[in-house]
């Protein structure tokens, strides 16, 4: 059974569509993520939700939008879609938010290619 | 000013051998966290070992240690008897207990090939 699983693995789409990136985790866990890794590999926090509630919203255009119906589901949309969207995003989740020590579980990953 | 430094883009090692990846850290934070994770081709991001900063031993998990050198602020990581395998990207991160919301944030990585 995958932990965290993310769907669609791969997504190609033109620029100005609407697109979403679903994202379930089976661990149980309290807290879920958003991270984009850009094309030099960097990855950087876009949202973070703990029990529903959004807790981080780092400086991302208000065309992605993050829902959480519940706690093991943490879906990325994202409103007319631009070039610079490109990227792998990743959802992750951890049991809690606020030990140090907690380790992030990842989904495999969502490759977006704008055209 | 960047929190994880990883100054080696790309690093070769031969088969067997071993090699360590360098991660320096910033923060002023007495209570954190770091972590080492490995993005293979695949491209799935795999946890390989945990320091906190109150650990008075280096960890270790099994091939993987962590040399955590506190007053330098540096958690490099140790392979040993590298294998074909390894070969990916390593990242490099850290979680502070102050700050919002304690979000893990990564250095830049650094590609690691092993070679035949």
């Amino acid at each position: 059974d995958t932990a965290v699983s993310q769907t669609p693995k791969y997504l190609v789409t033109q620029m100005g569509n609407d697109k979403s990136i679903k994202c379930e985790q089976n661990l149980g866990h309290d807290t879920m993520y958003w991270y984009k890794q850009d094309s030099k590999k960097f990855l950087k926090i876009m949202f973070s939700y703990n029990n529903k509630e959004l807790i981080i919203n780092e400086t991302v255009p208000n065309r992605f939008s993050p829902k959480s119906p519940d706690k093991a589901h943490l879906n990325l949309h994202i409103n007319s879609l631009e070039l610079g969207d490109s990227a792998v995003y990743f959802c992750a989740s951890s049991q809690v938010l606020a030990a140090t020590n907690e380790k992030l579980f990842f989904g495999s990953g969502t490759q977006l290619s704008v055209l | 000013a960047q929190k994880i430094t990883q100054t080696q883009p790309g690093m070769f090692v031969q088969e067997k051998e071993a090699v360590t990846l360098d991660c320096t850290y910033d923060t002023s934070d007495p209570s954190y966290g770091l972590f080492w994770y490995k993005q293979p081709s695949s491209g799935e991001m795999i946890f390989l070992i945990y320091q906190g900063s109150y650990d008075q031993q280096n960890a270790t998990e099994g091939r993987y240690s962590l040399n955590f050198q506190k007053a330098r602020k540096s958690a490099n990581l140790v392979i040993s008897a590298s294998q074909l395998g390894d070969s990916a990207m390593y990242f490099c991160a850290m979680r502070e207990a102050s700050g919002s919301a304690r979000q893990l944030t990564f250095g830049s990585g650094t590609q690691l090939t092993v070679l035949p």
